[in-house]
This record gives C-alpha cells, sequence and structure tokens, in this order.
C-alpha cells in the first residue's frame, strides 16, 4: 500500500457532527487525493493535492474541506456530517506521472 | 470531461475459464488507462496500466490489456481463470493536471465471479 495509512478505519458519526479522517503516507509522494466510494458510482474525487498548502477540487466536493500542512498527512473534514456522506473513503498517494497508491479505506456511517 | 464506462456489473467465469472485463473510455488527450482490483474490505492495487508505450499492456496475476484507440477500448484478459481471482475490477481514465499528477475518472467496476 505504499506505506500509507488511514486513520480512523471505521467510524459511526452523527448528522450535523464535523468529522476528520487522516491520511499519512512515508512515500514522500508530491500528490495527494481523497476519493469516495459508493456502491453503482465506482470511485470519485473529491478534492486532491499538488503540495504542501495546494489544494484542489474534485468532482464531488461539496460539503467536503482538506488541509495538507506537511507533505506526509493529508486530512478530510465533514464540515457538518449527513446521511448522505455515509461511504468508503480511500485516501491515495502518487509522485509525477504514475500511477496512484490507494490506502485501506474508512468507513463512515452517518447515523 | 473524460469518462469510463465498464459493461457488465457482474461477470461470472467457469475456473479455467477465459476472463474478459470491457472498459471503454472517452477522452479529449491521449490517455492513461489504468485497471485496479479491489479484494474485499481492502484498497485499491493496481493490476497495470497504459501510458502510450506497446498496446498490449501486461499486468500482475496473469492478466494482461490491449489498448485500442479506433474503439476508444481497454479490454482486461486473463487466459484462465482461478478462484482467486473473484473481486472487484476498476477501470480508471488519468486526467493530467499541470505539474505532472494525474486525477484518476473510475468506471463503476465489475465484480468478477469465479465457479468450480
Amino acid at each position: 500500500d505504499a506505506g500509507i495509512t488511514q486513520s480512523p478505519r471505521h467510524k459511526v458519526t452523527e448528522t450535523g457532527t464535523p468529522v476528520t479522517l487522516r491520511c499519512h503516507q512515508t512515500e514522500n509522494h508530491r500528490y495527494m487525493y481523497w476519493y469516495r466510494q459508493d456502491p453503482g458510482h465506482g470511485l470519485r474525487l473529491i478534492h486532491y493535492s499538488y503540495g504542501v498548502k495546494d489544494t484542489d477540487k474534485g468532482e464531488v466536493s461539496d460539503g467536503y474541506s482538506v488541509s495538507r500542512s506537511k507533505t506526509e498527512d493529508f486530512l478530510l473534514t465533514l464540515e457538518s456530517a449527513t446521511s448522505s456522506q455515509t461511504s468508503v473513503y480511500f485516501c491515495a498517494t502518487g509522485g509525477r506521472n504514475t500511477e496512484a497508491f490507494f490506502g485501506q479505506g474508512t468507513r463512515l456511517t452517518v447515523v | 470531461a473524460q469518462s469510463v464506462t465498464q459493461l457488465g456489473s457482474h461477470v461470472s467465469v467457469s475456473e479455467g475459464a477465459l476472463v474478459l472485463l470491457r472498459c471503454n473510455y472517452s477522452s479529449s488527450v491521449p490517455p492513461y488507462l489504468f485497471w485496479y482490483v479491489q479484494y474485499p474490505n481492502q484498497g485499491l492495487q493496481l493490476l497495470l496500466k497504459y501510458t502510450s508505450a506497446a498496446t498490449l499492456v501486461k499486468g500482475i496475476n496473469g492478466f494482461e490489456a490491449e489498448f485500442k484507440k479506433s474503439e476508444t477500448s481497454f479490454h482486461l484478459t486473463k487466459p484462465s481463470a482461478h478462484m482467486s481471482d473473484a473481486a472487484e475490477y476498476f477501470c480508471a481514465v488519468s486526467d493530467q493536471f499541470a505539474g505532472g499528477g494525474n486525477k484518476l475518472t473510475f468506471g463503476t467496476g465489475t465484480q468478477l465471479k469465479v465457479e468450480l
């Protein structure tokens, strides 16, 4: 898994609460990505980063924010969790012109 | 915008039979194409990738895929299925952005079942 650790691996939270998911990498990859996986949709890009403090929106960014203060850490925050954000979240990293390497995923349930 | 279509959300084959998983893409630029495999409760693992070199790409576990520009296809094949191949398979196309990163657009996945 290219040294990618996601935490927590499982979380149950209540509607309206903020939630932060963490992705930590040890590969010194420049690029980091957050995807969500839902049945029938495959994986969809939420946000990505191309360097420390450099981030941009992906396809499904509404309701999410990210931060990258260090090369190795990429945080995904759900500002006010909703049931539609129940999903499996994957972090990925990559170097220039390389494939993406994926973490093990975080299963988030919003009740 | 790029897109990927995987025909067949579920494919079932007998052990020892040919595996064929279909992927068609649309892209306004020469694409990078990928096949990933996902086993239950795990992340995605790269099977193979096409990056404009040879059109027939060989990957891990005996899988290969052929890039056909005229058909905008990148189908995944394996001559003889094994029980351990049962998993979900995702085709993805890359949208390179400035600086060389790869944003991936995924298909909806194909669940492969291998029967005795």
